[in-house]
C-alpha cells in the first residue's frame, strides 16, 4: 500500500459524458501527479500540481482539466469523452516539486468509454 | 514518439537466469527512475538515480545511468518468480525543462518461470 488513494476503482461511462476522478496523497506530500496509461501508448504524463498551484503539463486535453484543493486532494476532470479515452488513471503522489524526489502511486482508476 | 526507448520489450526467462534490460535516449535527464509494476496495480518505485556513471544495487538487482545521462540498464542476478512484472524506466525533467515533468517508457514485460 503506497498510501495514495485513489476513488473510484472502475469506471464505466458513454460517450460524451464528463467524469471526475479522485486522489488523495500520502500524508504529507504537496505534489501531486496525474498519469493515463493505455495499451498503446503507456505511461504518460498529464499534469503535476504542487501545493494547489499547477506545476508541470503534458500531454493533457483541453478535455481534460485538474485542480488540487487546500487539503491537497486533487481531482481530474476528463470531459466530452471519447473511446479513445479508455484507459488506466494513476495519480501519484511525492514529497516536494523536483523529479529527484520519489513518487509514490495509487492503485488506479479503469476508465471504460462505451 | 517515445522519447525513452526501452529494449527488450518482452522478455521470459528461467529462475536462475540473469537478464539486463536497457533504457535509452537521445535527451539527456537530470534524474532516471526505475519501477516495477504489476498487472491491475500503481507503478512502485525501485530506485532513482541522478548522477551519470552512477550505479545503484538493491538486492538482486543492479541499476546503472549512463555517463552522459541519456541511458540506464536494469540487471538482474539469479531472477526469481517474484521478479515477474513490467519494468518501466522514467526520465525527469531535462535541465531546460520544468521540474515534474517525467517521460516514460513503454516498459519491458518480464516473466520468469519456475
Amino acid at each position: 500500500d503506497s498510501g495514495v488513494t485513489q476513488t473510484p476503482k472502475h469506471l464505466i461511462t458513454a460517450t460524451g459524458q464528463r467524469v471526475t476522478l479522485r486522489c488523495s496523497p500520502r500524508s504529507g506530500d504537496l505534489s501531486v501527479y496525474w498519469y493515463q496509461q493505455s495499451l498503446d501508448q503507456g505511461l504518460q504524463f498529464l499534469i503535476q500540481y504542487y501545493n494547489g498551484e499547477e506545476r508541470a503539463k503534458g500531454n493533457i486535453l483541453e478535455r481534460f482539466s485538474a485542480q488540487q484543493f487546500p487539503d491537497l486532494h486533487s481531482e481530474l476532470n476528463l470531459s466530452s469523452l471519447e473511446l479513445g479515452d479508455s484507459a488506466l488513471y494513476f495519480c501519484a503522489s511525492s514529497v516536494g516539486a523536483s523529479e529527484t524526489y520519489e513518487q509514490y502511486f495509487g492503485p488506479g482508476t479503469r476508465l471504460t468509454v462505451t | 514518439t517515445q522519447l525513452l526507448e526501452q529494449s527488450p520489450q518482452f522478455l521470459s526467462i528461467q529462475e536462475g537466469e540473469n537478464l539486463t534490460v536497457y533504457c535509452n535516449s537521445s535527451s539527456v535527464f537530470s534524474s532516471l527512475q526505475w519501477y516495477r509494476q504489476e498487472p491491475g496495480e500503481g507503478p512502485v518505485l525501485l530506485v532513482t538515480v541522478v548522477t551519470g556513471g552512477e550505479v545503484k544495487k538493491l538486492k538482486r538487482l543492479t541499476f546503472q545511468f549512463g555517463d552522459a545521462r541519456k541511458d540506464s540498464s536494469l540487471h538482474i542476478t539469479a531472477a526469481q518468480p517474484g521478479d515477474t512484472g513490467l519494468y518501466l524506466c522514467a526520465g525527469g525533467g531535462k535541465k531546460t525543462d520544468s521540474w515534474g515533468k517525467f517521460q516514460f517508457g513503454a516498459g519491458t514485460q518480464v516473466v520468469v518461470t519456475p
